[in-house]
């Protein structure tokens, strides 16, 4: 069964500091990668996804993700966050060839934007 | 476009007593997801709906919970008794088969407090 970590658990930055989440995953085969993002009070949205193609992906809010299949990693980037990015993200994989369409979370990072 | 739509948004109860809660998924999506989230946790799959089926139901504690979707379209997921330990975020989700990303839709979550 596949699994995902999140590597943090909180994470505090300035306004205009640069932006790295980790997101891990276990899983050999063919992988669908997502972060999702939940604003406080808010359900939780897609940022960005990667399915094939170019492993660079930019998703809404100047937010982009890489994956590196050897790594088997998709870590989050922004260059320089904004207040209104505070929220807490989630990483999530599917794995096609299990036929699951469930997705599997990581247990999330919350984001603290000070202004 | 609305968006999933699920009731209540908040429910207090005693334990031992019965709820449940009700899923609304965006017009179209045949696929159908309950996910489960703990505080401080990423949701985790309960079970699966394609149309009327349920096809991922490995998840579900089936002595005390159940699911349906009767006709393909919303659905209901009911706890009895409830525990202590019911306490958490239910979420529900949708999708539309033959995307290749899988790109799911959550609604706000039923928060469920067990006293």
């Amino acid at each position: 069964a596949q699994s995902v970590s999140q590597h943090n658990h909180h994470v505090i930055l300035s306004e205009a500091a640069s932006l790295e989440l980790g997101c891990n995953y276990s899983y050999g085969g063919t992988v669908n990668l997502f972060w999702y993002v939940q604003y406080p009070g808010q359900h939780l949205q897609l940022l960005l996804k990667y399915f094939s193609g170019d492993p660079l992906v930019k998703g809404i809010k100047g937010f982009e993700a890489e994956f590196i299949k050897s790594k088997f990693s998709f870590n989050l980037r922004k260059p320089s966050v904004q207040w209104s990015d505070t929220a807490e993200y989630f990483c999530a994989v599917n794995a096609r060839a299990t036929g699951r369409r469930a997705l599997t979370f990581g247990s999330g990072t919350r984001l603290q934007v000070q202004p | 476009e609305a968006g999933v739509v699920q009731s209540p948004r908040y429910k207090i109860i005693e334990k031992k007593q019965p709820v449940a809660f009700w899923c609304n998924p965006i017009s179209g999506h045949n696929t159908l997801y309950w996910y489960l989230q703990n505080l401080g946790q990423g949701p985790e799959l309960l079970i699966r709906y394609e149309n009327e089926e349920a096809v991922d139901d490995s998840q579900l504690p089936k002595d005390r919970f159940s699911a349906e979707r009767l006709k393909g379209v919303d659905s209901t997921l009911k706890i009895q008794p409830a525990e202590l330990g019911d306490s958490a975020v239910y979420l529900c989700a949708s999708s539309l088969e033959g995307q290749d990303s899988d790109e799911q839709f959550f609604g706000p979550g039923t928060r469920l407090t067990v006293l």
